[in-house]
Parts: structure tokens; sequence; C-alpha cells
């Protein structure tokens, strides 16, 4: 089962807006909007930030945002603060009824 | 709120069965909207999805591990199980459970995640 393809990693300065990717096929990411964004601070739980391509569970900053264009996902974090800097992973449905997650993407605030 | 919580051995032999049990608080299993899923993470790599169970009992495996894979729910516990046989070096990993929503595939929340290491 192949993974959602992430960058290794993304770095940014306080205040500036990055963006990660999560490229896919049609058969998971181009062909549902089933594309969640997970945030993973060292020795914690994942933390759901974003569902269903660019839905924002209550009590997430409006400074992360999601978006989709065709097979590829996109997680827009504006206004970078230190308390940013993490893994963020993305998860997608896929066509045989499974979940494939990507590599993950280390956030370093400059 | 619903709350999760893993327990079982940190460490299993070449060749057995790792076997850990997650605890749902908070919230009941039997909830129509949700599936419960596990989800492992290796030393230095991404989140790999290893499956999910509905409380009915219906499953949705990885491919890559449904040969070795089982998972059961005990509602009368409000607990979910996973059972991997024959694992080796390469199962190695923080095994974290999730509450997922049906039909949507997101999860939250997740559990702390447990260290399984598989050594001799």
């Amino acid at each position: 089962q192949s993974a959602l393809t992430q960058p290794a990693s993304v770095s940014g300065s306080p205040g500036q807006s990055i963006t990660i990717s999560c490229t896919g096929t049609s058969s998971d990411v181009g062909g549902y909007n089933y594309v969640s964004w997970y945030q993973h601070h060292p020795d914690k739980a994942p933390k759901l930030i974003i569902s269903n391509v660019s839905n924002r569970p209550s009590g997430v900053s409006n400074r992360f945002s999601g978006s989709k264009s065709g097979n590829t996902a996109s997680l827009t974090i504006s206004g970078l603060q230190a308390e940013d800097e993490a893994d963020y992973h993305c998860s997608s449905y896929r066509s045989d009824s499974t979940v494939v997650f990507g590599g993950g993407t280390k956030v370093t605030v400059l | 709120q619903v709350q999760l919580q893993e327990s079982g051995p940190g460490w299993v032999e070449p060749s057995q069965t790792l076997s850990l049990t997650c605890t749902v608080s908070g919230g009941s299993i039997t909830s129509g909207d949700y599936f419960w899923s596990w989800i492992r993470q290796s030393p230095g790599k991404g989140l790999e999805w290893i499956g999910f169970i509905y409380h009915s009992g219906s499953t949705y495996y990885n491919p890559s591990l449904k040969s070795r894979l089982t998972m059961s729910v005990d509602t009368s516990k409000n607990q979910f199980s996973l059972k991997l046989s024959s694992v080796t070096a390469t199962d190695t990993a923080v095994y974290y459970c999730a509450r997922g929503y049906d039909l949507l595939y997101w999860f939250d929340p997740w559990g702390p995640g447990t260290l399984v290491t598989v050594s001799s």
C-alpha cells in the first residue's frame, strides 16, 4: 500500500505562511474529499486539524487551512508561530475501503 | 469527552503475537457514527494505518498486514483489541488507537500511544 507523498521538511520564519503538499492518486486524494491533516508533537498523540479537505474542527486555530486540486491536497499554516513546530501528516480514504497516510512533514520555525 | 488509552506488553519476541487493547472512556464504543482504529509509527517513519473495526465486529485491514492481523471488539468492556502474529523487528513501532468518523474517515481523538519493541 503506497503512502501519500509529502515533503520531508518545510521551514519558515515566525509570521510567514507555509504550505505542505500531499500527493496521491485518483484512487485516493483525487477521487474523494476525505483528506485529513494531523499535527503531531513529539511524544504526544496526533491531533486532527483539518478534516474532509478543508473543514477545521472546533478549537483549531484559523491559521490552519486546507485545500485540494486534482490529486494533491495542501495544508497552509499562516502567521507561523513557534508552537506550530511539529510533524504534520495527511491521510486519505482509498477506493479499496482502506485509509492511507503520507510520510509526514517536519515543520521547523526558524 | 471521549478518551482512548492503549495497553499491552512493551516488548514482544520475534515470531510471537503482539496483543494490544484500547479502552474507551467518556463515550460508548457502540455509537453508530464511529469506527475504531489502530495506527502505528515505526521509528523515523510516517504513520501507517493498520485497520479499523465497527462495534458490530466488521473489520477493514491494511492489505499489507491482513494475513497476520486480527481485530476484535468487546462492547461490554468498551474496549477493542489488536493481535498481530509472526512479528519481526519491522513491527517495532508506537501503536496508537483512535476513533474514526464513519463515512468521513478522519481520526479524533487518539490515544497517547504505546511503544512496542520486537526483539529477542
